[in-house]
């Protein structure tokens, strides 16, 4: 069965620092791979994709099939970018669902 | 265009009773999903409507029914509750043109059973 890790609950750091917000996943097929993000008292809103390679407000992600990982990196935290990140994964073989992993509460300190 | 939107934002249910909740999904999108969201967890695939139909399903029981109409608005419908059921209920949409369509997420239903 498919499946969506990240290990952190809780990653915090200070502003200007790097970020790195892990995700692994299990799957045997070809994965479609996404980050939510949802900030304070807002909907779940999707941050990127990594079909599309954008970089989104300064986060890129890239997917490591050997790893299975699909890491979500920033060089430059901002406190803005505190907010609740959420990994998904979708078998676009089985229709269009999203398995999530459990999210990573991102804090950024001054 | 408002984005997707549910109703309502909140309610209050006792064990027993069956709950219906609503989406409208985005303008544009034909194909409705529906999550459930436990506290301190990511969302859970329920169901998935497309064409009024339902495409797929995920692990939960069939307590759990949906439904969708001619203009794509959907409805989760919920019965027998049990505590359990408490939970964030959210509705994305989607243009279900092809594979790996991104989902637009409203804001939820928060259901709490007493």
């Amino acid at each position: 069965a498919q499946r969506v890790t990240q290990p952190e609950k809780l990653l915090s750091v200070f502003k200007g620092a790097p970020v790195e917000l892990k995700c692994n996943y299990s799957y045997s097929g070809s994965p479609e791979l996404f980050w939510y993000v949802q900030y304070s008292r807002q909907r779940l809103q999707l941050l990127l994709r990594h079909i599309s390679r954008e970089s989104i407000k300064g986060f890129t992600a890239d997917l490591n099939k050997g790893e299975t990982s699909f890491h979500l990196k920033k060089p430059f935290a901002q406190e803005e970018d505190s907010a609740m990140y959420y990994c998904a994964l979708m078998r676009v073989e089985y229709g269009n669902k999203l398995v999530f992993g459990a999210g990573t509460i991102l804090r950024v300190k001054s | 265009d408002a984005g997707v939107t549910q109703s309502p934002t909140h309610l209050i249910k006792t064990r027993g009773q069956q709950v219906t909740l609503r989406c409208s999904p985005k303008s544009g999108h034909d194909t409705v999903s529906w999550y459930q969201q436990a506290l301190g967890q990511g969302p859970q695939f329920i169901f998935q409507y497309y064409e009024e139909e339902e495409r797929q399903r995920g692990n939960f029981p069939d307590r759990f029914s949906g439904h969708q109409f001619p203009n794509y608005s959907s409805e989760l419908n919920v019965n027998a509750l049990l505590l359990g059921d408490s939970a964030l209920y959210l509705c994305a949409s989607s243009s279900g043109t092809g594979v790996a369509d991104t989902q637009y997420f409203g804001p939820g239903t928060r259901l709490t059973v007493l």
